[in-house]
């Protein structure tokens, strides 16, 4: 399977506990994002790399959150001292970005991974 | 961005021909309207993109009216896997940072 993979698929932890999560896009395409998604909700923008480079961060993302994407392949989104608000789904997505010039229209195409399901009890 | 209004729910039976309409009254000039679903329990998937008049793909068919102020999705003769959520989205093509913008979607339920 080569679509876009995420590690683990679900996370169970107590309040005030730090977690981890895990992204592997498309191998060949350098945008990847992170997004955040509750109950009965869309997805909400977090994040964004181009590359290694982090471009943007959503207001969503407090001081507690991390991501990082080292090598401009895989990337981690960290949690720091969890709170029950953060019981979420999260999602990464990866996209190839279309070049000037070549009659590409059109909004890029995103392709999520299964996402991380993560609840702080 | 635009927002966008959809139903929150649809019911249809297997079968049939199933339209989904998205009110996004304050379009811009450069936005396109792109359509994504999602299966419980996995990420969203594109379906379908279009700017104005009709677009058509293996799965299904937009249409935009001239003024772009709604869209329909259409999917022929559903089936009970087509139960999913289904989001409209508008946004400009940038070629910068494209984050997506959900709204809460239409949960579309296929009745055997």
């Amino acid at each position: 399977d080569t679509g876009v993979s995420q590690d683990p698929r679900h996370k169970i932890t107590k309040r005030g506990q730090n977690v981890t999560f895990r992204c592997d896009p498309i191998s060949e395409h350098n945008r990847l994002y992170w997004y955040r998604q509750t109950l009965g909700q869309g997805p909400e923008f977090l994040t964004y790399f181009q590359n290694e480079a982090q471009l943007e961060k959503s207001r969503l993302l407090s001081d507690r959150f991390s991501a990082e994407r080292p090598k401009g392949s895989f990337s981690t989104l960290e949690i720091q001292r969890t709170e029950q608000g953060d019981s979420a789904m999260y999602l990464c997505a990866s996209s190839l970005p279309r070049t000037w010039g070549t009659g590409q229209e059109g909004q890029e195409t995103q392709y999520f991974g299964p996402g991380t399901r993560l609840l702080v009890l | 961005l635009a927002k966008t209004t959809q139903p929150i729910s649809m019911d249809s039976y297997e079968g049939q021909e199933v339209n989904i309409t998205c009110s996004h009254n304050n379009i811009a000039t450069n936005d396109y309207i792109t359509w994504y679903q999602q299966f419980p329990s996995q990420g969203p998937r594109f379906i379908i993109q279009g700017y104005k008049t009709k677009v058509t793909n293996e799965v299904a068919s937009l249409f935009i009216p001239a003024d772009r102020k709604s869209s329909t999705l259409s999917l022929p003769r559903v089936s009970l896997s087509d139960t999913a959520v289904y989001y409209c989205l508008v946004g400009d093509p940038n070629f910068g940072n494209e984050k997506l913008t959900f709204g809460t979607g239409t949960r579309l339920t296929i009745i055997p």
